[in-house]
């Protein structure tokens, strides 16, 4: 079965402070792994996906196979980081989704 | 930038009533997809389609729901005797292709459906 969890509905940090989006999954063959960011009035649009192992907007996120794991990071949280994360796995053609965490970024 | 776009953003229905929702994918765009967010729930799969038929499709699109692409740009979700839970946000996405490296989908504004 393809699932995606992300244990935290509710996330907030300092403007500053290091942040961390917990996501981990469960499928059968290999992921392809996603976060999807939704501002405050905005369309859900696409933040970052594992194979490009970039870094958008200071986030960054690690595979981790052996912990099924892909956790979103960045170091210094910004106020306009505030929104909600989705992590998702491309399951064949579709997108298996989390229930998203919301992050606020406190001034 | 090219962006998908979903008409109309707010739609009110009588529980029974048909109710067609439209969406404008990226022009060179192959792939095509709904997805439904329930209030408080988590964004979930409809259905993907890909030269002019069903490619994909999750065990909640039941014979209620059908898709259409009746024109060269329009993709229609039309829901035939709406019920109290399909009040959703209807999200449509589109994709160039389905490859590997996987392809980003992009996804519209959406549309508010709510059920009375």
């Amino acid at each position: 079965a393809q699932r995606v969890t992300q244990p935290e509905k509710l996330l907030s940090v300092f403007k500053g402070a290091p942040v961390e989006l917990k996501c981990n999954y469960s499928y059968s063959g290999s992921p392809e792994l996603f976060w999807y960011v939704q501002y405050s009035r905005q369309r859900l649009q696409l933040l970052l996906r594992h194979i490009s192992r970039e870094s958008i907007k200071g986030f960054t996120a690690d595979l981790n196979k052996g912990e099924t794991s892909f956790h979103l990071k960045k170091p210094f949280a910004q106020e306009e980081d505030s929104a909600m994360y989705y992590c998702a796995l491309q399951g064949a053609q579709k997108l298996v989704f989390g229930q998203g965490t919301r992050l606020t970024i406190n001034p | 930038e090219p962006e998908v776009t979903q008409t109309p953003s707010h739609q009110v229905t009588q529980m029974g009533q048909e109710v067609i929702l439209r969406c404008v994918p990226i022009s060179n765009h192959l792939y095509f997809y709904w997805y439904r967010q329930i209030l408080g729930q988590k964004v979930e799969f409809l259905v993907s389609f890909y030269n002019n038929e069903i490619s994909e499709k999750s065990e909640i699109f039941d014979d209620q729901f059908s898709v259409e692409r009746p024109d060269g740009s329009n993709f229609t979700l039309k829901i035939r005797s709406t019920k109290l839970e399909d009040s959703a946000m209807y999200f449509c996405a589109s994709s160039e292709a389905v490859t590997v490296p996987v392809d980003e989908q992009y996804f519209g504004p959406g549309t508010r459906l709510t059920v009375t």
